[in-house]
């Protein structure tokens, strides 16, 4: 199975700081890979996939990016209601994998 | 528009069997696959499986000895059936979709169901 490790496991971050969450591939997944934002009680929601596409009605300030088998997820000025858990996912492979989640909560 | 909504019994006997019900509106299963995925409270995201358009599944290799997917396209449903349940997998089950421009990807969640395992 494709390990994610993805890290931090928590980050508190202020207003309008930059923010950067990575998901580390156990192998090449090209660019199979997804984020998602998960508030408390909710469903996850798509930000990103395919590694750097925006997912319809997402802001902006989202942004995906790939370095070999190192995925980055970017919020470039956090806002109040970025709070929550992401998670990668990657669909290279049986069985998809996601990874352990990044708690983001405002400082 | 396209919704999923989960249903099943809440509570279940340890080494019984699950039965869950994903009930879709908005689009057709024969056009749109339906993925299962559960989140134990307070944990993270693991994939079950899936039903494709075409009607094979494919399932997580760690419970595919217990699991089985299946649809009744004239009634727009998808079903979860597993087998010798046991605490572990007390969970939030979701269903899921794949949205119009982002192919593949769960763009649609239904609302999730809680499924606790226990005597």
């Amino acid at each position: 199975d494709i390990q994610m490790t993805q890290s931090p496991a928590s980050l508190s971050a202020s207003l309008e700081e930059i923010v950067t969450i990575t998901c580390q591939a156990s192998q090449d997944i090209g660019n199979w890979l997804a984020w998602y934002q998960q508030k408390p009680g909710k469903s996850p929601q798509l930000l990103i996939h395919s590694a750097t596409s925006l997912a319809d009605g997402i802001p902006s300030r989202f942004s995906g990016s790939r370095s070999g088998t190192q995925y980055s997820l970017k919020i470039s000025r956090l806002q109040v209601e970025d709070t929550g858990i992401y998670y990668c996912l990657q669909r290279y492979s049986n069985p998809w994998t996601f990874g352990g989640g990044t708690k983001l909560e405002l400082k | 528009q396209v919704q999923l909504k989960e249903s099943g019994p809440g509570l279940v006997q340890p080494s019984q069997t699950l039965s869950l019900t994903c009930t879709v509106s908005g689009f057709s299963l024969t056009s749109n696959s339906v993925h299962w995925v559960r989140q134990p409270p307070g944990k993270g995201l693991e994939w079950v499986g899936a039903i494709w358009s075409g009607g094979s599944t494919d399932y997580n290799s760690a419970l595919k000895s217990r699991l089985s997917i299946s649809r009744d396209t004239s009634k727009s449903q998808v079903f979860l059936k597993m087998n010798s349940l046991q605490t572990e997998d007390t969970a939030i089950y979701f269903c899921t979709r794949s949205g119009a421009v982002a192919k593949g990807w769960f763009a649609y969640w239904g609302q999730g169901t809680l499924v606790t395992v226990s005597s």
